[in-house]
């Protein structure tokens, strides 16, 4: 399968746990997105990547949160310090880019649930 | 900041209906438009975009929209709709010419009755 994975799928923790996520994203897209997704709600933005620079984090993304992608290709997510409120499906997303002045589809990965008890 | 309004969250419609979804954006400046489907256990994928030109654009498996800018809508279309069709249906947008971040809408759940 050459699309985008994440690992886990699923991911069950205890309030105040650490946890890590990992994106791999296609191999040839050099920009990577992190969403979030809650239940009832579309996707949010949380955090983009060029390469392996870090170019934008939403303001959902707390201090408990911190992404890398240490060498441009793959990228974890980790939360610390999780919090009930973090239970969401973690969705990560990749494309081409840049492409001046044309669109490169972002491809989703099939997301990691966290549920935080 | 970009937003995304969709007006319905939960259509239940029988198979050969006609189906239209309702999308409406906020962001003053130039925007590209998105529908995207997510399939019960699968992946979020595009259905189509709008970029530029005819504001009429086409995707997959039958499904058009429609931007029609003096509204800020990017209504989806779909003369007759099947069963596979089933599925949750996104609109979103992003700003022209940025880093292409996506603002999703709530999404809308369809469900075709046979």
């Amino acid at each position: 399968d050459t699309g985008v994975s994440q690992n886990p799928r699923h991911k069950i923790t205890k309030r105040g746990q650490n946890v890590t996520f990992r994106c791999d994203p296609i191999s040839e897209h050099n920009r990577l997105y992190w969403y979030r997704q809650t239940l009832g709600q579309g996707p949010e933005f949380l955090t983009y990547f060029q390469n392996e620079a870090q170019l934008e984090k939403s303001r959902l993304l707390s201090d408990r949160f911190s992404a890398e992608r240490p060498k441009g290709s793959f990228s974890t997510l980790e939360i610390q310090r999780t919090e009930q409120g973090d239970s969401a499906m973690y969705l990560c997303a990749s494309s081409l880019g840049p492409t001046s002045g044309s669109y490169n589809e972002q491809f989703f990965g099939p997301g990691t649930r966290l549920t935080v008890l | 900041a970009q937003s995304v309004s969709q007006h319905n969250h939960h259509v239940i419609l029988s198979e050969a209906a006609s189906l239209e979804l309702g999308c409406n954006y906020s962001y003053g400046g130039t925007v590209n438009l998105f529908w995207y489907v997510q399939y019960p256990g699968q992946h979020l994928q595009l259905l189509l975009k709008y970029f530029s030109g005819d504001p009429l654009v086409k995707g997959i498996k039958g499904f058009e929209a429609e931007f029609i800018k003096s509204k800020f809508s990017f209504n989806l279309r779909k003369p007759s709709v099947q069963w596979s069709d089933t599925a949750e249906y996104f609109c979103a947008v992003s700003v022209a010419g940025g880093y292409q971040k996506v603002t999703f809408g709530i999404g809308t759940k369809l469900q075709v009755i046979p």
